[in-house]
């Protein structure tokens, strides 16, 4: 079983729509949790962090559940601009492990 | 800040030729990271320094890759020989050293080795 796991997609959805990715983790002891957005041929970029309360940052909300060791994403009204494929990233101080990401493509 | 800078951006060489990648972090991150993506593998740690010290090379692939950082301001993934099954595109990141900040990613070295 592979320490992050996430669908690998793709979500084809149509603009204004709200998109959801689940990914699941294997190490309980996680502490940090991330989600980068990587568009095509470019270099991966935080999207934003994931607490344990939840949070949100505009159309985003991160979530965690640790009973069920997974982390989501939520995005509502989603743009065009936001097709890209998302990571995960979950592990410790500097022992991070990435997700092979789940590609979006939202379409007009 | 011109954040975590890489070269080259592309890189063709030839089967069984040395390869040098190249890494300035940002200013004041005392956390480097070389990571090689592939369609098939994902994202892969290869090692990661902290105040300039290896830490954990357990995902360099074998012994033809080394990486060295001689100050806070520079590192280096070498490769050699250079086989075909090397081709990825190789990415540097850094942060300030607490996992809380994320990690920023250089624009990546493109290597092809034919």
């Amino acid at each position: 079983r592979k320490e992050v796991e996430q669908d690998p997609g793709p979500f084809n959805v149509p603009e204004g729509a709200t998109v959801a990715f689940n990914c699941t983790y294997s190490n309980s002891a996680s502490q940090s949790f991330f989600w980068y957005r990587q568009d095509c041929r470019k270099e991966p970029k935080l999207l934003m962090s994931v607490y344990s309360s939840g949070n949100e940052d505009g159309r985003f909300t991160a979530q965690l559940n640790r009973a069920s060791q997974y982390i989501s994403l939520l995005i509502r009204d989603s743009k065009l601009s936001d097709s890209a494929t998302y990571l995960c990233v979950v592990g410790n101080n500097n022992d991070m492990r990435f997700g092979a990401g789940t590609r979006l493509t939202v379409k007009p | 800040d011109a954040g975590v800078i890489q070269s080259p951006r592309h890189e063709v060489t030839e089967m069984g030729q040395e390869v040098t990648l190249r890494c300035k972090p940002i200013s004041g991150h005392n956390s480097l990271f070389w990571y090689r993506q592939t369609m098939m593998r994902g994202l892969e740690l290869l090692i990661y320094f902290n105040n300039n010290v290896p830490i954990d090379d357990s995902g360099m692939p074998e012994d033809r890759f080394s990486a060295k950082m001689p100050n806070a301001s520079f590192s280096t993934l070498k490769i050699q020989p250079s086989e075909p099954r090397d081709s990825a595109v190789y990415f540097c990141a850094s942060s300030p050293g607490q996992a809380l900040y994320g990690y920023t990613f250089g624009s990546g070295t493109r290597l092809t080795v034919v």
